[in-house]
């Protein structure tokens, strides 16, 4: 079975660019959540969805926004980039996230704005 | 914030035991005790869970205290490929959140 995908593995933006990043979940699972990661704040969530609806948001600007489509895939958006969102960008998918299923992680998109 | 408290960094020689202490006080009864662990440029990977009963799995046991206020992870016989940052973390899965909070997590380096 093959693991989470995440598209593209490195990106460099300017700031004030928009970027969208991409995630397949692993076949059969429904649930999706992006996490940031950095240095200085370590792993934050930024949210998580499920069956198409966003079921939990973490404390970001509203820069960062997400949506999920019918096949589960996964996209996340940031609008006007800004130095300090360069990070690494975590996808994880999950079977059964409210039975305390564990979430398997992509390599993630490594991101960075200069 | 997270709700676990882990060392910042353990040491182990190759082919011994080791254990990963974590504290979480704040656990309620339906928390689940979940342990990630995170290679250099990697992605977090899945170790082990559990609930009240300790678990074990191929690749770790996990050892839960019976007020179940902190677990340990073992790693039966360390490999130079388990050198990583290990995440404990514990959350309720019965309510509308998803996420995992992620702490520091303890860095562990294994001596050849």
């Amino acid at each position: 079975k093959a693991g989470v995908t995440q598209t593209p593995r490195y990106l460099i933006k300017t700031r004030g660019q928009q970027v969208t990043l991409s995630c397949s979940p692993i076949s059969g699972h429904r649930s999706v959540s992006w996490y940031q990661q950095t240095p200085g704040q370590g792993l934050q969530f930024l949210f998580e969805y499920f069956s198409e609806t966003q079921r939990n948001k973490g404390n970001f600007p509203g820069r960062f926004s997400g949506r999920q489509f019918s096949n589960s895939r996964s996209e996340m958006n940031v609008s006007t980039l800004e130095l300090g969102d360069s990070a690494l960008y975590l996808c994880a998918s999950s079977l059964r996230p409210l039975r305390g299923d564990e979430q398997y992680f992509g390599p993630g998109t490594r991101l960075t704005v200069t | 914030d997270a709700k676990t408290t882990q060392p910042n960094s353990m040491e182990s020689n190759e082919e011994e035991p080791v254990h990963l202490p974590c504290n979480h006080s704040t656990i309620s009864g339906t928390d689940y005790i979940h342990w990630y662990r995170q290679l250099p440029s990697q992605g977090p990977e899945y170790v082990i869970h559990g609930l009240t009963s300790n678990v074990n799995n191929r690749m770790a046991s996990l050892a839960i205290a019976e007020d179940r206020k902190s677990s340990t992870l073992i790693l039966h016989r360390a490999t130079l490929r388990d050198a990583a940052v290990y995440y404990c973390i514990h959350h309720n899965y019965g309510g509308s959140q998803g996420n995992l909070i992620f702490g520091k997590g303890t860095k562990l380096s294994v001596k050849p």
